[in-house]
């Protein structure tokens, strides 16, 4: 079955405690980016991956890192979680970034809390 | 990137027709209108796409008019299972995208 994968879908944690939350997809695609959402915010973009080993900011930035270092896997980091990091995190993948293929499948997203 | 304006809320009774519109007036002719749903706090979920012409696939229809500058997406017999929340995206081929806070479709009994 295709499909985008995260983990953890839950995570509560403790501010400045280094975090990771993994995505992972089966389809083979090169675009994967991870957005996050906010009541009232909508779905805001963090960073986004063009393929392996090419990654930039998208909207919101700070705070996090990515990387991509395989096509199927692109985690998102916290260095220093603070508590405006705490939202429901969304990782997508597409095949590609021509506009006529740019069908996103989305995880099934990380709802975290830092206290 | 082109930015697009939709109502925050709509209402609309089981079994009619869903009419979600969208504007997007400054979309340049290579840009393809999206839609994906949000149902509750579940990842979004595609819909349909369209560059120029009127699209139809088994989940809804995609009106664009003809100026290209506003769409609407139809649900054609909305059912409780509709509700959620609508998003239309103009795709610019640019590395990010833009979501908006979409249209929040309630589907009365």
């Amino acid at each position: 079955e295709a499909q985008v994968t995260q983990n953890p879908r839950y995570l509560i944690t403790v501010t400045g405690k280094k975090l990771t939350v993994t995505c992972s997809q089966n389809m083979n695609h090169e675009y994967m980016s991870w957005y996050r959402q906010d009541p009232g915010l909508g779905l805001r973009q963090i960073y986004y991956s063009m393929n392996v080993e090419v990654t930039d900011k998208g909207d919101v930035p700070e705070g996090y890192k990515v990387s991509r270092k395989e096509k199927r896997n692109f985690p998102l980091i916290l260095e220093s979680p603070s508590p405006n990091q705490t939202s429901l995190y969304f990782c997508a993948s597409s095949l590609a970034r021509h506009p006529s293929l740019n069908e996103q499948f989305f995880g099934p997203g990380t709802r975290l809390t830092v206290l | 990137d082109a930015k697009t304006t939709q109502p925050p809320s709509m209402d609309c009774a089981e079994g009619r027709a869903a009419n979600l519109p969208c504007n997007h007036s400054t979309i340049s002719g290579n840009e393809y209108v999206y839609w994906y749903r949000q149902i509750h706090s579940q990842g979004p979920q595609y819909i349909i796409h369209g560059l120029k012409n009127n699209e139809t696939n088994e989940m809804a229809s995609l009106i664009i008019t003809e100026d290209r500058k506003s769409s609407t997406l139809i649900l054609p017999h909305a059912t409780l299972r509709d509700t959620a929340v609508y998003y239309c995206i103009v795709e610019t081929g640019a590395n990010n995208l833009f979501f908006g806070t979409g249209t929040r479709l309630t589907v009365i009994p």
